[in-house]
């Protein structure tokens, strides 16, 4: 089974900063790479699908890359309202989420 | 408006059955699949499987196959997760998600509020 290392488990930043979120994958699984923010209590939204396609409606200050085994997550200039976890998920036959990122701004 | 709808809150003891269920509506709901995750209390996302409503054909991460059943009603739009005997370790939000793409599994776009599932004597 493919599995995901997803880190930081948590951060800490300021408004304004740029953060960054990596996922590793134990083998290739291309560009199969999906990123979704959870804030308590509600549901996942999905932000990031193929590694690097904005969903319609996010804002651009998310952006996603990578191919093959590692991934980023980044978040240039933080706002208030990222204040959130954040979970990669791969799909490559069957599917794993990461252990997820909390973001705490401070 | 393209949306699921999520069955109440459930509160069972060990070795109960129980079937909860997701809604959809504003799209064909046999041209997508339905994929449930378990988040756990304080926990994070586990992804169980899913289920294509067009053929009933089913999908399980190796990690709840045979512990769940998922199942769909074409007539009704509605797609269910049931277990046969609850484990106090089955107690967590269990959530219905659709893909983006009716093409595929992967990409979950659109999403239900969640089953809260609590298992306890």
């Amino acid at each position: 089974d493919i599995q995901m290392i997803q880190s930081p488990s948590s951060l800490s930043a300021s408004v304004g900063d740029r953060v960054t979120i990596t996922c590793r994958a134990s083998q290739s699984i291309s560009n199969s790479l999906n990123w979704y923010q959870q804030k308590p209590g509600e549901a996942p939204k999905l932000l990031i699908y193929g590694s690097s396609i904005l969903l319609s409606g996010v804002p651009s200050r998310f952006s996603g890359s990578g191919s093959g085994t590692d991934f980023t997550l980044t978040i240039f200039s933080l706002q208030p309202e990222d204040s959130a976890t954040y979970y990669c998920q791969h799909y490559f036959g069957t599917s794993l989420f990461g252990r997820g990122t909390k973001l705490e701004i401070e | 408006e393209v949306q699921l709808v999520q069955s109440g809150a459930e509160v069972k003891k060990p070795g109960e059955s129980l079937k909860i269920s997701c809604k959809a509506s504003g799209y064909y709901f046999t041209t997508y699949w339905i994929v449930w995750v378990r988040q756990m209390p304080g926990k994070g996302l586990e992804w169980m499987g899913g289920i294509y409503p067009g053929d009933s054909r089913t999908l399980y991460s190796p990690s709840f196959q045979g512990q769940v059943t998922f199942s769909a009603d074409k007539s009704m739009s509605t797609a269910y997760l049931q277990w046969n005997s609850l484990e106090a370790s089955d107690t967590a939000i269990y959530y219905c998600a659709r893909p983006r793409y009716s093409t595929n599994i992967d990409a979950l776009q659109i999403w239900g509020p969640g089953t809260m599932v609590t298992v306890s004597s």
